[in-house]
């Protein structure tokens, strides 16, 4: 039973150009949550989504930054016109639900770098 | 949901059990206490987590107190591998959650040989 699958593990990136971090949720799990640690810094929420569904983008930059959890696939998180500001490591949790007792299980996360 | 306070840091002998404690003064009685942990890079960590009573599985013990305002992370006998932020997380039960949890700064736990 494979964990939630994040990947790439590493992306870089030059000033300007996108990224597209892709995050695999666990098996029968329905709900995905972004989380950005910068460096020597914590963990900070960005966005939670169901299916076809962002359900909480309160942790979302107003620009740039974008999530989407389709019918089919992976959950995409999408950065354009990345800045240096944006090196951090990019983590993906998912859960069976989104209310009551609710354990996250987390990836291993996506490392951008912006040259 | 409860905010939480943790030492910054704490270390640990080797072999030694690990009380790890957390404040929740403000908890409310849907409000769970989630433990997480990080050990360096890598993504976190489920520990362990509990309502009112004290919870144990293979990992840790929680003891939380009979008035819920402060727990402590117990492991039993700590390794050098336990080495790894420790967060405390409280957070409520109910359909106006969300789900997200969020991390405060924890406490760096340096288990020593």
């Amino acid at each position: 039973n494979a964990g939630v699958m994040q990947n790439p593990r590493h992306l870089v990136r030059r000033r300007g150009q996108e990224a597209r971090l892709r995050c695999s949720p666990m098996k029968g799990h329905s709900h995905v949550y972004w989380y950005r640690q910068l460096p020597e810094e914590g963990l900070k929420f960005m966005v939670y989504l169901q299916k076809e569904n962002i359900i909480d983008e309160s942790g979302m930059p107003k620009e740039r930054f974008s999530a989407e959890f389709p019918k089919e696939g992976p959950s995409i998180l999408r950065i354009q016109q990345v800045v240096r500001g944006d090196s951090a490591a990019y983590f993906c949790a998912s859960s069976p639900r989104g209310s009551g007792a609710n354990v996250l299980t987390f990836g291993a996360g996506s490392r951008l770098t912006v040259l | 949901d409860a905010k939480t306070t943790q030492p910054p840091s704490m270390d640990c002998a080797e072999g030694r059990a690990a009380n790890l404690p957390c404040n929740h003064s403000t908890i409310s009685g849907n409000e769970y206490v989630y433990w997480y942990r990080q050990i360096h890079s890598q993504g976190p960590q489920y520990i362990i987590h509990g309502l009112k009573n004290n919870e144990t599985n293979e990992m840790a013990s929680l003891i939380i107190t009979e008035d819920r305002k402060s727990s402590t992370l117990i492991l039993p006998h700590a390794t050098l591998r336990d080495t790894a932020v420790y967060y405390c997380i409280v957070r409520a039960d109910g359909s106006s959650n969300t789900g997200k949890l969020i991390f405060g700064q924890g406490t760096t736990l340096q288990v020593k040989p």
